[in-house]
């Protein structure tokens, strides 16, 4: 079945520092692509997404390139602040019926000031 | 404003005890999902619903129960059967089946 493979966290870093947060997918149709973003405490937010290959989703500074070729969407942001401080969970979404999601096992970051 | 609401946030049941989790959206959404996450793990679907009056066992549907009367609600059971039930449980919905999800704030359930 698909899966989705993350970076083992938990990932520390200055502030100001270049993030990437690794994710690769296997899947047997054509999948949406997903990055969520989990703050202590509370549900997902949609952070971004992709839905095609070489498709380039962003939102707050983040990134990710749906990169077919390498089964990839690696999440970045060129200056980490100490509120990016989350848990970072790279989805798919397969158009086989009965698929639907898949969620990898997250990534935790801490950015310290 | 559109969005999901789970209530309560925090939920405290003796062990052998049923006890319901609510979960309302009014984004007219047709599919409904949810989820437990254990701490420091990923997400694992209970049970999903694509369209009112209809709902699928997930990954770990076992000492769970849900119903889909309404369109808009899809609330949650956890029945003295689950033998472990604290957990942060996780509502979302998508317009369609295949679309992205969007989440609720989460309800925790301790079991005491």
């Amino acid at each position: 079945g698909d899966s989705v493979t993350q970076m083992e966290g938990p990932v520390t870093l200055s502030e100001e520092a270049f993030l990437t947060i690794n994710c690769t997918y296997t899947a047997t149709g054509y999948p949406s692509l997903f990055w969520y973003v989990q703050y202590p405490g509370e549900g997902l937010q949609l952070l971004l997404k992709a839905t095609k290959a070489d498709d380039k989703g962003s939102n707050k500074g983040f990134e990710a390139t749906y990169r077919k070729e390498t089964t990839s969407f690696h999440l970045e942001k060129g200056s980490v602040q100490v509120s990016d401080s989350a848990v970072y969970f790279c989805a798919l979404s397969d158009d086989n019926y009965g698929q639907n999601f898949v969620f990898g096992p997250g990534t935790r970051l801490s950015v310290l000031p | 404003d559109g969005g999901i609401t789970q209530s309560p946030k925090y939920l405290f049941r003796k062990e052998g005890q049923n006890v319901t989790l609510s979960c309302e959206q009014n984004l007219n959404h047709d599919a409904m999902y949810w989820y437990r996450q254990d701490p420091g793990q990923g997400l694992r679907l209970i049970y999903y619903s694509q369209i009112v009056n209809d709902f699928q066992k997930g990954d770990i549907a076992e000492g769970y129960s849900v119903s889909r009367e309404k369109k808009e609600s899809f609330p949650l059971t956890v029945t003295s059967a689950q033998k472990n039930p604290t957990a942060f449980y996780l509502c979302a919905s998508s317009p369609r089946w295949e679309d992205t999800q969007y989440f609720g704030p989460g309800t925790r359930l301790t079991v005491l």
